[in-house]
């Protein structure tokens, strides 16, 4: 079982959309968790870095952290044609001293105009 | 002005052959890392400096030779390239452990 489970999708949304993207870990010592954002032929971008549980929003975006059932959500309000990309949860913990980021496999996201 | 770059973006090479990549961060940051994505698109660490220190090694073959002339700079040296090594591979960087990393734009790796 891997440590970090994402579904690949695609997932396909009309734009203007609500958009859930989630992920579950096994691993109880992660503590920190990101949303990273990765169009075709760049590098991840940061979107969101969480700890606690609870929600924290940032414009469009929302990130949810639930620890106890080791589970996150990432929400796109208004989806827009240009948020087409892959989306990478990461988490990182006291298991590697906080030294190894662990990614899940990512979700392709296509929103269609 | 990029905050991690790495050089070269497209790398393609014989097998056997060895091989470079640069990676420099501005961001000031203390730590840097290296990351393999495969064909499937799945990031997965390879080495963690802190400040010139190599903190992890995560099992990689020993012909992956990290170098970091300073903390701004972390490059990745090849030897002996297999087909398996084709993959794009990332720089990156974070302020300290555990916090945000910033990724550069990759170097695509393609073996003859």
């Amino acid at each position: 079982q891997k440590e970090v489970e994402q579904d690949p999708g695609p997932l396909s949304v009309p734009e203007g959309a609500i958009v859930s993207l989630n992920c579950t870990y096994s691993n109880s010592a992660f503590q920190y968790f990101m949303w990273y954002r990765q169009y075709s032929r760049k590098g991840p971008e940061l979107l969101m870095y969480t700890y606690s549980s609870g929600n924290k929003e940032d414009g469009r975006f929302t990130a949810q952290v639930d620890k106890s059932s080791k589970y996150i959500s990432l929400f796109i309000r208004d989806s827009q044609p240009s948020d087409s990309a892959t989306y990478l949860c990461a988490m990182i913990g006291t298991n590697t001293g906080f030294q190894k980021l662990v990614f899940g496999t990512g979700t392709r996201l296509l929103v269609s105009p | 002005d990029t905050a991690v770059s790495q050089t070269p973006k497209y790398l393609v090479t014989q097998m056997g052959n060895d091989k470079s990549i640069k990676c420099e961060q501005n961001l000031g940051h203390d730590t840097m890392y290296w990351y393999k994505q495969d064909s499937k698109k799945f990031l997965k660490i390879m080495f963690s400096y802190n400040n010139k220190e190599l903190i992890i090694n995560e099992t990689v073959p020993n012909r992956f030779s990290p170098k970091s002339p300073d903390k701004a700079h972390l490059n990745l040296h090849i030897n002996s390239l297999e087909l398996g090594d084709s993959a794009v591979y990332f720089c990156a960087s974070s302020q300290q452990r555990g916090q945000p990393q910033h990724f550069g734009d990759g170097t695509r790796l393609s073996i003859l």
